[in-house]
């Protein structure tokens, strides 16, 4: 099966700037997560859908950062203005929809988009 | 919310030895525990995971082991490669929670020829 599909992979803007990225996760797929990693640290969940709802923004800064999944697929994750702390990489994933006791299923990642705010 | 702790921060191995990676968590309803692997500039990759309805899990040269008295988990990588090295990340998740992921900060594996 094709991969999460993320773009572009490197993006190099100046600070308050604006930004955009953009995810195509596993077909089928209802989840779809949109991660921060800084260099040296663990992913940090920003937003997570399941379809085209919302199911956690907790530590979305939406003062500058927003998010949709239009039609439960493809996914945008935008950045206005961007600040110099939010240089980092930015990965998406997806996981497929289980019930029950199989509701844990593993996430695949995309390879993730850098991006460096000069 | 869940809390995941992974120590140690850095490791590193001679080649042919074994490698061991500690989690901890803190959510006893946590019962989905998946190990990823992330070489530099790559995604990361899932390489095992468990269930807490099991205690250990192998593939290989790679197990996983799962004390939900003590809420930790451990990864073993036994005759290390220096393809092994790589950044490795734990995670936990519990049931009815939209499949939502808790990571720890990482290991850095450095497996030395």
């Amino acid at each position: 099966e094709a991969g999460v599909a993320q773009s572009p992979r490197y993006k190099i803007i100046e600070k308050r700037q604006s930004v955009a990225f953009w995810c195509n996760p596993i077909s089928g797929h209802a989840t779809l997560y949109w991660y921060q990693q800084i260099l040296g640290q663990g992913p940090k969940l920003l937003i997570q859908f399941q379809n085209n709802g919302v199911v956690d923004d907790s530590q979305l800064p939406k003062d500058r950062f927003s998010a949709e999944r239009l039609k439960g697929v493809d996914s945008t994750l935008k950045i206005q203005p961007a600040k110099l702390e939010d240089s980092a990489v930015y990965l998406c994933a997806s996981s497929p929809y289980r019930v029950g006791r199989l509701s844990n299923q593993p996430q695949h990642f995309g390879d993730g988009t850098r991006l460096s705010i000069l | 919310g869940e809390n995941v702790e992974q120590h140690p921060s850095t490791l590193s191995v001679q080649e042919g030895d074994s490698a061991v990676i500690k989690c901890t968590y803190s959510d006893s309803a946590s019962n989905y525990f998946p190990w990823y692997k992330q070489e530099l500039g790559k995604r990361p990759q899932l390489i095992i995971d468990i269930r807490s309805n099991v205690g250990e899990k192998k593939d290989q040269r790679i197990a996983v082991t799962l004390n939900k008295t003590a809420k930790h988990f451990s990864l073993h990588i036994t005759e290390t490669q220096p393809e092994d090295s790589a950044v490795y990340f734990c995670a936990a998740s519990r049931l009815y929670n939209f499949n939502k992921f808790y990571f720890g900060s990482g290991t850095k594996l450095n497996v030395k020829p």
